[in-house]
């Protein structure tokens, strides 16, 4: 059975500093990993999809990485704002039509 | 364009009441799934549906619960004898299809259902 962890479960940062949320994954036998940020009261935003035979992927401040053989992922946010603050979810697709989520990252960025 | 709308977005029901939560997914995409969030917890994949077709009911948590999607469009949701522990925000999602999970997922904003 697929589970998905992710480490820290929450994180406060000063604005500026650089940070990196973990995500591991107990089945390395996945189609894609997507990083989400989910805000109060709202839905999710995707923020990344990196397919599985992809080991990265950029946009702006934000970078994902995959190393499916041993079953992690990073997300790594550079120069962090307040805006940033929200909590992060990654989930693996097992397969065309099942995603497997993380409890997620709760993160703070003050000013 | 226009994303994923969900309504209503908050419901209140009693005990035992059936309730139906909408979800309209962007247009031109032929995957629709449904998830729920319960307090606490991390999402749970409830069905998803491939054009009007679920292929894939195994995630619904009881036989109260059904789905249903017409003209590969607008799907619906039903709880049938809503219980307390039914109480979470459901959140529908869809992307431009689902084969070879190419395609990334978009979210609604989810409706929050809390029963009393």
């Amino acid at each position: 059975k697929q589970e998905v962890t992710q480490i820290p479960a929450a994180l406060s940062v000063p604005e500026g500093e650089n940070l990196v949320l973990n995500c591991s994954f107990t089945d390395s036998a996945i189609y894609n990993l997507q990083w989400f940020r989910q805000d109060p009261g709202k839905g999710l935003t995707s923020l990344l999809l990196i397919q599985s035979s992809q080991r990265e992927q950029t946009s702006g401040r934000l970078n994902a990485s995959l190393d499916k053989s041993s079953g992690r992922s990073t997300l790594y946010i550079a120069a962090s704002q307040p805006g940033d603050s929200a909590t992060y979810l990654c989930a693996v697709s097992l397969n065309n039509n099942d995603m497997r989520f993380g409890a997620g990252t709760r993160l703070t960025v003050k000013p | 364009g226009a994303g994923v709308s969900q309504s209503p977005s908050n419901k209140v029901t009693e005990k035992g009441k059936d309730v139906e939560l909408r979800c309209d997914p962007i247009s031109g995409h032929t995957a629709l799934y449904w998830y729920r969030q319960s307090l606490g917890q991390g999402l749970e994949f409830l069905i998803y549906f491939q054009g009007n077709s679920a292929p894939d009911k195994s995630g619904l948590p009881s036989d109260r619960f059904s789905a249903e999607r017409t003209g590969g469009s607008v799907s619906t949701l039903t709880i049938q004898r809503t219980q307390q522990e039914d109480s979470a925000v459901y959140l529908c999602a869809s992307s431009l299809a689902s084969s070879g999970s190419l395609y990334e997922q978009y979210f609604g904003p989810g409706t929050r259902l809390t029963v009393t």
